[in-house]
């Protein structure tokens, strides 16, 4: 069975340059997260949805951050201005359908890098 | 809101030796607590999960146990091994938002072989 597939493996910006990240879940996973996870700290949430509907997105800078999941499978993750202090992995992650947080499977993340 | 707390950043054993690792949680609601564990250029991935009515968790050699009265919970594991070298993470589960997870700030696990 495949993983979590995330593109690109990295990625090198300067300030105000736009980025986005792609990420396919493992098939038959309903519940789709993006996280954001600095250098040397545990992963943090910035969005997640079931199937297509964004279920919480509170913790997601409106400001320049978007996420969307149009059919329910694949996901992207855009940063529109990025900033230096946005510069962290980028992990999505899914779970099957009636566990919502009880096994989420990661991807191998993306790496940020805002000069 | 609901925090986790995992207080040592890093720790260097010996092969064989005792690992324990120790975590402090604050909810308002049920407790639903894992620990992860992530290589290095890996996402995190689930290494057990305690549940409250058992209080323990065992997955791979590794035990976790949990206390209510002073809302900690700890991994250990007898025998370390040097594959064991990775970031160990304690989570605690919103059981409000059923989505949500919320982690600590990561255990840095080194083993001298």
């Amino acid at each position: 069975e495949a993983g979590v597939t995330q593109s690109p493996r990295y990625a090198v910006l300067q300030e105000g340059q736009a980025v986005s990240f792609w990420c396919d879940p493992i098939s038959g996973h309903d519940t789709l997260y993006w996280y954001q996870q600095p250098r040397d700290q545990g992963p943090q949430l910035l969005v997640y949805f079931r199937d297509e509907a964004v279920i919480d997105n509170s913790q997601l800078p409106s400001d320049r951050f978007s996420a969307v999941r149009p059919k329910g499978t694949n996901s992207t993750l855009k940063i529109q201005s990025a900033k230096q202090g946005d510069t962290a992995t980028y992990l999505c992650a899914s779970s099957p359908p009636g566990h919502s947080n009880e096994r989420l499977f990661f991807g191998h993340g993306t790496k940020l890098s805002v000069l | 809101g609901d925090s986790v707390t995992q207080m040592q950043g890093q720790v260097t054993l010996s092969e064989d030796d005792f690992l324990f690792i120790n975590c402090t949680y604050s909810t308002t609601w049920y407790p639903t607590l894992f620990w992860y564990v992530q290589y290095p250029g890996e996402g995190p991935q689930l290494l057990l999960k305690v549940t409250t009515a058992n209080n323990k968790g065992i997955s791979r050699g590794f035990e976790a146990t949990y206390d209510k009265g002073t809302t900690s919970f700890h991994l250990q594991k007898a025998s370390v091994q040097e594959s064991d070298s990775a970031v160990y993470y304690c989570v605690l589960g919103d059981w409000y938002n059923q989505g949500k997870l919320i982690f600590g700030q990561g255990t840095k696990l080194s083993i001298k072989p």
